[in-house]
């Protein structure tokens, strides 16, 4: 099956670093792939949709000057939380869809737990 | 309201039980829907899609009333391995800009016991 892959799965760093996440289809192609945050016992939110070669499409109330997006390539998306801050602190998942239609289910990565001191 | 509506739970069965989950959702137009397995601490595993026409996965059945706005899941025979969240997620119509972008249920949890 698609297979993600996720990495770091796990970042703990002071308060003001910049912290970047890759985002990888292994077996697949991912036009578009998305970006999650997760807080404890809360759903999932999607914060950004990362698509291939252009701008990626932030969700309303997500600063995208904060949460840097680059989907370089096909197979590749970097979420890069900028001056990280302990409100920050978050479970941050992506996913990627096989094919460009929107009713194929997402396959996630492992996720990122990101811990900001 | 929530775009997805799910209970909470917990609930807490014994090994061997049927038990179902259901699920609400706000917008007529959603395209796609799915569960969603998540275990503690861990990624979201897709469990099945759900059509209409219902469907089974061994013992797991999805059901899905499009009329009213409504999804369940049943599990039959419930292991303990089963103990997980289960999300209910929706997927939004494709278009006008909007990349069928997925919305989460905040999940059910089960706890399986022996």
């Amino acid at each position: 099956g698609a297979v993600v892959s996720q990495h770091p799965s796990r970042v703990i760093c002071k308060s003001g670093t910049s912290v970047k996440i890759e985002c990888r289809s292994l077996d697949f192609q991912a036009t578009t792939m998305f970006w999650y945050r997760q807080f404890p016992k809360q759903s999932l939110m999607l914060m950004a949709t990362s698509n291939e070669g252009s701008k990626a499409t932030y969700e309303q109330g997500v600063e995208k000057d904060k949460f840097l997006i680059n989907h370089a390539s096909l197979t590749l998306s970097t979420l890069t939380v900028t001056s990280a801050h302990p409100e920050d602190s978050s479970f941050y998942i992506c996913s990627a869809r096989v094919g460009r239609v929107g009713n194929q289910p997402q396959h996630f990565g492992d996720g990122t737990r990101l811990s900001i001191l | 309201r929530k775009e997805v509506e799910q209970d909470p739970g917990p609930f807490n069965v014994p090994e061997g039980a049927t038990v179902a989950f259901n699920c609400t959702y706000s917008n007529s137009a959603s395209q796609s829907f799915f569960w969603y397995r998540q275990d503690c601490r861990k990624e979201p595993k897709l469990l099945m899609s759900v059509y209409s026409s219902g469907n089974e996965d061994g013992r797991f059945t999805a059901q899905l009333n499009r009329a009213s706005q409504y999804i369940s899941l049943l599990i039959r025979d419930s292991k303990l391995s089963d103990s997980a969240t289960y999300l209910c997620v929706v997927s939004m119509p494709h278009g006008s800009g909007n990349t069928g972008k997925l919305i989460f249920g905040q999940g059910t949890t089960l706890q399986v016991k022996p």
